[in-house]
This record gives structure tokens, sequence and C-alpha cells, in this order.
């Protein structure tokens, strides 16, 4: 079973619009990870956030994470059509290192 | 820093053959993970490595999958008596310590006929 649920599942918008995506999870974190993919490729990390924190940016990126709602964010801003992709947010729970990922948000963006 | 490798990217296979996946993390990681992804799905967890020692195993890795790291270096990843069901993007990843960023690699595709 997977521990992390983004929504939504897909998502279309235009160049210059911003895009944001939700991740909810079940138990409790060591840090959340926010990963993308192109299609058939490797995953490229986005933006890792620890449980003592609520907020990062990272260029377009942002990053909240809500501990007591179990949940996190991702917004990127002015977006480009070089953003199309699958974006994933993954949980960190264990001390093994063991990430657990959700299904992905679909991002298309369109010129 | 050259990033985690895999080979091959790309791997047909029919059903009953053994197939072995490389992957090569960032040097000086000493953690290793195999995951694997299925289309339309998030990547699953497969098996851990610390160095040489393999710590955890998910579930999903059934007898006929086996994962080494000799010498806490590359590791590979074996499916015997493939399976239809075998078929998905094996994914590995390397970080330098636990809770720190995971990088992965290219992945590698099997599809099993």
């Amino acid at each position: 079973s997977q521990q992390g649920e983004e929504d939504p599942q897909a998502l279309s918008i235009q160049e210059g619009e911003n895009a944001t995506m939700n991740c909810s999870y079940k138990t409790s974190i060591n840090n959340l990870q926010w990963y993308r993919q192109n299609s058939g490729r490797g995953l490229v990390h986005l933006i890792l956030i620890r449980s003592n924190e609520r907020e990062k940016h990272s260029g377009r990126l942002r990053v909240t994470l809500d501990t007591s709602k179990k949940s996190s964010s991702l917004l990127i801003t002015a977006s480009r059509a070089a953003d199309t992709a699958s974006y994933f947010c993954a949980t960190l729970t264990d001390s093994w290192g063991k990430l657990q990922f959700g299904a992905g948000t679909q991002v298309v963006v369109t010129p | 820093d050259t990033g985690v490798s895999q080979d091959p990217r790309h791997k047909i296979t029919k059903r009953g053959q053994n197939v072995t996946f490389r992957c090569d993390p960032i040097s000086e990681h000493n953690r290793l993970y195999w995951y694997r992804q299925t289309l339309g799905q998030g990547p699953e967890f497969l098996t851990y490595f610390q160095n040489e020692a393999q710590l955890e195993k998910s579930r999903l890795l059934s007898d006929r999958f086996s994962a080494e790291r000799p010498k806490g270096s590359f590791s590979t990843l074996e499916i015997q008596r493939t399976e239809q069901g075998d078929s998905a993007m094996y994914l590995c990843a390397s970080s330098p310590r636990t809770e720190e960023t995971q990088y992965f690699g290219p992945g590698t595709r099997l599809l099993v006929l």
C-alpha cells in the first residue's frame, strides 16, 4: 500500500500559470520529499522538507508541510512547458530510509 | 559526481528466463535502494543496502528475486524465472545518509513476453 496520495491526479495549465498539487499521508514522518519524473525516465529530486519545517523554497518551487493535517503542497510558479512531468511526494517514516511514494500528479503545461 | 547509473536501460525477455540488472551508486554513498514502478503508479520499495549488508526486504521481493552489493559498491538485482507480472521499471537510488535525499538512476525497463 502507498503512504501518500497526491491530488489532483492530473493537472493541465498554460505556460505562465501556477500549478499547485497536494500530498496527504497517513503516519508520522521524518521528512517528505518531492520528485519529478519525465515520461519513462528516472526520478529527479526537487525538495526535501523535514518534519520540523513548515515551508521551503527552491527557485520557482515552494513546498509547505502541515504535520497536524498530515499534508504537504508543492507550488510551481510561472510554469513552463518543460515542467510537464509527473510529480510524486515521498515520505520517510523509518530509520532504514525506505521512501513511500504516492501515485503522483501528472502535470501538462501547454505553450 | 557522475550520478547513479543503471544497466541495461531496457530489457526484453521471455517468460521463464533469468535477468540481472546492475546499479552503480554515487561514489561514497553507502546507502543503496531498489524500487519497482509499474505504469501509472509511484515507485514501491524492494530492498535496501547499507554498505554490503542487505538490511531490509519488502514482501514484494519474492524468492525469485535476489539482490547483492558485493564490497559495498555496485549492486545487482536478479530475477529468476521471470513472469509477465515482473514487467516494470526497476529503479535504483543511493544516498549518503538515511535521512537525506535519495538520488535515482534512470531505471531499467523490463518487459517480459
